[in-house]
């Protein structure tokens, strides 16, 4: 079975650039996260689709970041215009629907690496 | 507010030592989850471990062990015998019953780096 993949897997732009990162979850996975490491930061999270809908998005940090999840399979994660602050890396992971126990464990995809100049 | 904290930076040390990893957090909750997590050069987030907060019995994997004491809140980390091979960052988190655990909460990371 395949892992979370994420591209693409390193983006350089230029400040006031547009870039869009891609997730594909686990198949089957309904719930799919971002979350943004800043260099020498912490992790932090983004937001969190359950299939199409935004459940959470209360760690986007501005209008500027914009994330869909089309049909509920993979999302996509656009930034409009990028500034110097946004450079990081960009996590993606998935899991699947809560059912049963209280926790189902997220899986992490490689993360795109995000730099902007 | 949930936090966690890391307060090594980066720790080096020599193939064959024992490496302890700290970890403490913060949280209101009653109810919550721990995790540690292993990011090799590769990149990629490789889940360690899960703990939920009413099971404070320590855990041992192979060369890998976890100590959790909720009186001091925390959730350490020691890898016995370390090799080359552990060279990563290593993340520590939170998820709490509040917000559904749908998101984790990490520290800043411990780069450790096992030099031969």
């Amino acid at each position: 079975e395949a892992g979370v993949t994420q591209f693409p897997s390193h983006s350089v732009i230029e400040k006031g650039q547009t870039v869009t990162l891609r997730c594909d979850p686990i198949s089957g996975h309904d719930n799919l996260y971002w979350y943004r490491r800043v260099m020498g930061k912490e992790i932090k999270f983004l937001l969190h689709f359950v299939k199409e809908s935004k459940q959470d998005e209360s760690g986007m940090p501005n209008n500027r970041f914009l994330a869909e999840r089309t049909g509920g399979t993979y999302s996509t994660l656009k930034v409009q215009p990028a500034e110097l602050e946004d450079s990081g890396v960009y996590f993606c992971a998935s899991s699947q629907e809560f059912a049963g126990g209280p926790y189902n464990e997220q899986f992490f995809g490689p993360g795109t690496r995000l730099t902007v100049l | 507010a949930q936090k966690v904290t890391q307060a090594q930076t980066e720790i080096s040390v020599v193939e064959k030592e024992d490496v302890t990893l700290d970890c403490v957090y913060e949280t209101r909750d009653t109810t919550y989850y721990l995790f540690w997590y292993k990011q090799p050069p590769s990149g990629e987030l490789v889940f360690l471990i899960r703990r939920n907060s009413f099971d404070e019995q320590n855990e041992i994997s192979g060369r890998y062990s976890w100590n959790f004491q909720k009186s001091t809140s925390s959730f350490n980390f020691t890898i016995t015998a370390s090799q080359v091979v552990d060279s990563a960052v290593y993340f520590c988190a939170l998820s709490e019953a509040n917000s559904g655990y749908s998101t984790l909460t990490f520290g800043k990371g411990t780069m450790l780096l096992v030099s031969p």
